[in-house]
């Protein structure tokens, strides 16, 4: 049973424009939403966190909106840079430092 | 300060060997967790380990076993090999506190044959 879902395998957005990446899930016993990004041939870099208690977290160009009631989690990036281009995994979890659950992932191209 | 590392980077296999791979975690750092990708899919846990003792492991078989050293570092052994092993193998650190954010190494890329 898949707990965590990003149902857009891609995403493709022009440069300066805002990425939005979404992520489901289905336990409400989850306390931490995370997100992390990878780059090929590399492990996945943390990028911003939020507790269930907030509803938003803001960190320069990356803010992140949690919807507890719809067990939803979105990431936006504003203004996208080319080097944003990689792939997005949100992770849950209990407590972030002990087992995160992660989506499949989203692989977000944007064009210059 | 130096990341998590990992060797080796990558492996190559046959079906029913073993296989060790290594994690040096973040200084200061006292948690380790092992990780599967497989290829489409996000990272699965496997095991974490918090002062040398199991923290908690995830729905693997007993093929895949793990230890923590005094110096934190860390072993993921995996025996009788299967196809299906092939993955990216990810370790994290953390402090190991509530809330702490889990730092990921590069990974070993195990390929079985």
């Amino acid at each position: 049973d898949q707990q965590v879902k990003q149902n857009s395998p891609s995403l493709s957005v022009q440069e300066g424009r805002i990425s939005i990446l979404n992520c489901d899930y289905t336990n409400s016993m989850f306390d931490y939403f995370l997100w992390y990004k990878k780059y090929p041939a590399e492990g996945p870099t943390f990028l911003i966190s939020i507790s269930s208690i907030k509803d938003k977290n803001e960190d320069g160009r990356f803010t992140v909106f949690l919807n507890k009631s719809a067990k939803h989690l979105s990431l936006h990036i504003v203004p996208s840079q080319p080097g944003d281009s990689a792939v997005y995994f949100c992770a849950l979890s209990r407590d972030s430092s002990y087992k995160l659950i992660f989506g499949s992932g989203t692989r977000l191209l944007v064009r210059p | 300060d130096a990341g998590v590392t990992q060797s080796p980077t990558h492996l190559i296999k046959t079906r029913g060997q073993q296989v060790t791979l290594r994690c040096s975690p973040i200084s200061g750092h006292k948690s380790v967790s092992w990780y599967q990708q497989v290829l489409g899919q996000g990272p699965q846990f496997i095991f974490q380990y918090y002062e040398k003792e199991e923290r908690g492991r995830g729905n693997f078989p007993d093929r895949f076993s793990a230890r923590q050293f005094p110096n934190y570092s860390s072993e993921l052994n995996v025996n009788a090999l299967l196809l299906g092993d092939s993955a990216l193998y990810l370790c994290a650190s953390s402090r190991g506190g509530a809330g702490d954010t889990q730092y990921f190494g590069p990974g070993t890329r195990l390929t079985v044959l």
